[in-house]
């Protein structure tokens, strides 16, 4: 049974508050994914990784950053957290091949004040 | 970069009726189509997909059909049931060459679908 875990499912910051996101999965996927998600705007991608120390941007890199130091383990930082990055974050991954299933987390609900 | 539009934004329906969802994405390389559904408070969970080479494909109660030429592919749920209630996503994914395109995905925007028993 595939599991992908996040460090927290609710988490309450001040502006300005350097934030971590953790990502952690158990399948061995290559891939991994960051994603905010905010009613009517769907699911947007924020950074990608398809390999440890490699990462890419997504659509809405601004104001974010991403650590992958182990194939498990995918981190989204806020260097600076603003109120707009108040949001749903969902981390999901995958096998590397082009069709495969992505595997989402339970989501970090982020506020910041 | 893939854009995809995704409508409509809520959708309601009666238990036992059908319920149709569709999606546009405008970049014609594109080749692969997931659908993923979304309970309340739930993670998105992958439904059904479809690749560029087939035109159709069922599964039980759901179904998805593409239209490459028209660049649209559309969900179908047949005999709807309240535990259909949900929120659906779809999704596209390009053919660029290189690994930094593999499993990539755009989203829609979503789509709210409630059935009322």
């Amino acid at each position: 049974d595939v599991k992908v875990t996040q460090s927290s499912r609710y988490l309450v910051k001040r502006t300005g508050e350097k934030v971590f996101l953790e990502c952690v999965q158990d399948m061995d996927h290559e891939n991994m994914f960051w994603y905010r998600q905010d009613p009517g705007l769907g699911l947007r991608l924020i950074y990608f990784s398809y390999d440890v120390k490699m990462k890419e941007k997504g659509d809405i890199p601004e104001g974010y950053s991403v650590s992958r130091e182990k194939k498990e383990r995918f981190s989204l930082i806020l260097e600076s957290a603003s109120t707009n990055q108040t949001s749903m974050y969902l981390c999901a991954s995958s096998f590397l091949d082009s069709y495969n299933e992505q595997f989402f987390g339970p989501g970090t609900r982020l506020t910041v004040l | 970069g893939e854009n995809v539009e995704q409508h409509p934004s809520t959708l309601s329906v009666q238990e036992g009726d059908s319920a149709v969802i569709k999606c546009t994405y405008s970049d014609s390389a594109s080749n692969y189509f997931p659908w993923y559904k979304q309970e309340l408070g739930k993670r998105p969970q992958l439904i059904i997909d479809i690749r560029s080479n087939v035109g159709e494909k069922k599964d039980q109660r759901i179904a998805v059909t593409l239209n490459k030429t028209a660049k649209h592919f559309s969900l179908h749920i047949t005999e709807t049931q309240p535990e259909d209630s949900a929120v659906y996503f779809c999704a596209a994914k390009g053919s660029g060459a290189g690994g930094t395109s593999y499993g990539k995905l755009t989203f829609g925007q979503g789509t709210i679908l409630t059935v009322h028993p």
